[in-house]
């Protein structure tokens, strides 16, 4: 079963408009971080923002803002006021607690498509 | 400089060849990290290493070898590859294996 699952593919919306990314999460843990990455056609994963299951108030980083609801296991990235540059690949992750001791590194969702229209 | 770098950015090989991937991190982190992007797939993780010890190696067939001889370098060596192992390789690096991890712009892979 997937544990991240972003639910749309793709997503067209016109500049200066605000976007909401959905995620949800599925993990039977109470210690988790969630993070969201941004993937622009050159390939590299730029890190936007944290939200960690304990934390009581919603993560924000400039025009990205995290609407954590922990009962829902729901995690969506909210862009306000959007821009041409923002259009890329944008991929939100879990890391769970340990298991067997080691470094289990991040769990992806397969991502959705943004497209930043003028 | 970037933080995380990969060379090459682009390879195409045949399915008798050795070649080999290199990410060198130049952040000062202790945990390095190889990630398979296929297409319509979700990132898939492939080897952790931490302090230069493998911690993790998710089942991945033995024609992909890493080797991370100090904390700042990895390696993925390939050796007759199949056509579906063709995707985007991307290496990752974080302070601590807690922490958020910061990618390389990855290499293309393209096996005939």
């Amino acid at each position: 079963a997937q544990k991240i699952t972003q639910t749309q593919p793709g997503m067209f919306v016109q500049e200066k408009e605000a976007v909401t990314l959905d995620c949800t999460y599925d993990t039977s843990d109470q210690s988790y971080g969630l993070f969201w990455y941004k993937q622009p056609s050159s390939g590299e994963m730029i890190f936007l923002i944290y939200q960690g299951s304990y934390d009581e108030q919603n993560a924000t980083e400039g025009r990205y803002s995290l609407n954590f609801q922990k009962a829902r296991k729901s995690a969506n990235l909210v862009i306000s006021a959007s821009q041409l540059g923002d259009s890329a690949m944008y991929f939100c992750a879990m890391r769970e607690p340990y298991s067997g001791g080691g470094a289990d590194g991040l769990t992806f969702g397969k991502g959705t498509h943004l497209i930043i229209q003028p | 400089e970037t933080g995380v770098t990969q060379t090459p950015r682009h390879l195409v090989m045949g399915m008798t060849n050795k070649k080999s991937l290199k990410c060198e991190q130049h952040l000062g982190h202790n945990a390095m990290y190889w990630y398979k992007q296929s297409a319509k797939k979700p990132l898939e993780l492939m080897f952790v290493y931490n302090f230069k010890e493998q911690t993790e190696n998710n089942s991945v067939p033995s024609r992909f070898s890493p080797e991370c001889p100090n904390s700042s370098h990895l390696f993925l060596h390939l050796h007759t590859l199949q056509p579906e192992d063709s995707a985007l390789y991307l290496c990752a690096s974080s302070q601590g294996t807690r922490e958020k991890l910061f990618f390389g712009s990855g290499t293309q892979l393209s096996v005939l």
